[in-house]
C-alpha cells in the first residue's frame, strides 16, 4: 500500500464547479504538500500545510492531522485550473534533515467550459 | 529571478550510453533531490544532497549517480545500468535545519532512450 494515496485519479468537471481532491497518508509527517503539474512538465507548489487551512485565491487546502488527510479545493473552478494536482508528504525525522518528499500518484483535472 | 534550471528539456540517447542531466540553482539552497516521475506512478527519490561533497540514496538509487561539487549544482548521471532509463526527470531543492520547508522544482528534463 502506497504511503500517500490520492483520490479521485482521474476528475473531468464543468467550469464553475466546486472541485475537491482528497489525500491520505499512513505515516508521521512534519508537512504535507500540495504541488501543481502542468502538461509541460513542471511543478509549482501550491500550499505547505501542517495544521489547519490555508487559502489563496480560489484553492483552498485543510490538513486533518489526527485523521491523516488532507483536501484540496477549488471554487469557481476554471478550464485553466486543467492540471495534475500532486500531494506529497515530508516524513517526520527527529531532529529534522532533508530526505525528499513521498509522493502521491497524482490526479489529473480537466475543466471543461 | 531565484529558481532551479534543468537542462535539456528534451534528451534522446542511445540505449549502453551513459547521459548526465542538469540542475543548477541560485535559491542558497542546502538540500537539492533528484526524482523520477513514470506514467501512472509518484514521483520517486533518486538521490538527495545536504550540503557540498556529501549526498544519499533515495528509494531508486540503482543505475544512478551524482556528484555534489559546488552549492548550486547537483547533475545527475544516468548510467548504461539503468535498465529502463526512459522517464521524465525532476531536480528540486530545499532549505533544511527546518521542520517545514517549501520545496522549488526545476521545469524537468524529459529522457528518452532509444
Amino acid at each position: 500500500k502506497n504511503e500517500v494515496e490520492q483520490s479521485p485519479q482521474n476528475l473531468t468537471a464543468q467550469e464553475g464547479e466546486f472541485i475537491t481532491i482528497n489525500c491520505s497518508y499512513s505515516v508521521g509527517i512534519s508537512a504535507l504538500h500540495w504541488l501543481q503539474q502542468h502538461p509541460g512538465g513542471g511543478i509549482v507548489s501550491l500550499f505547505m500545510l501542517s495544521s489547519g487551512k490555508k487559502k489563496h485565491g480560489r484553492l483552498i487546502a485543510t490538513i486533518n492531522i489526527q485523521e491523516k488527510h488532507s483536501s484540496l479545493h477549488i471554487t469557481a473552478s476554471h478550464p485553466r485550473d486543467s492540471a495534475v494536482y500532486i500531494c506529497a508528504v515530508r516524513r517526520f525525522r527527529a531532529g529534522g534533515g532533508a530526505d525528499g518528499l513521498t509522493f502521491g500518484k497524482g490526479t489529473h483535472l480537466i475543466i471543461q467550459p | 529571478d531565484g529558481g532551479i534550471t534543468q537542462s535539456p528539456k528534451y534528451l534522446f540517447r542511445k540505449e549502453g550510453q551513459n547521459v548526465t542531466l542538469s540542475c543548477e540553482q541560485n535559491l542558497n539552497h542546502d538540500a537539492m533531490y533528484w526524482y523520477r516521475q513514470d506514467p501512472g506512478q509518484g514521483l520517486r527519490l533518486i538521490y538527495y544532497s545536504q550540503i557540498v561533497n556529501d549526498f544519499q540514496k533515495g528509494d531508486i538509487a540503482e543505475g544512478y549517480s551524482v556528484s555534489r561539487e559546488k552549492k548550486e549544482s547537483f547533475p545527475l548521471t544516468v548510467t548504461s545500468a539503468q535498465k529502463n532509463p526512459t522517464a521524465f526527470y525532476l531536480c528540486a531543492s530545499s532549505i533544511i535545519g527546518q521542520l517545514n520547508t517549501e520545496a522549488f522544482f526545476g521545469q524537468g528534463t524529459r529522457l528518452t532512450v532509444v
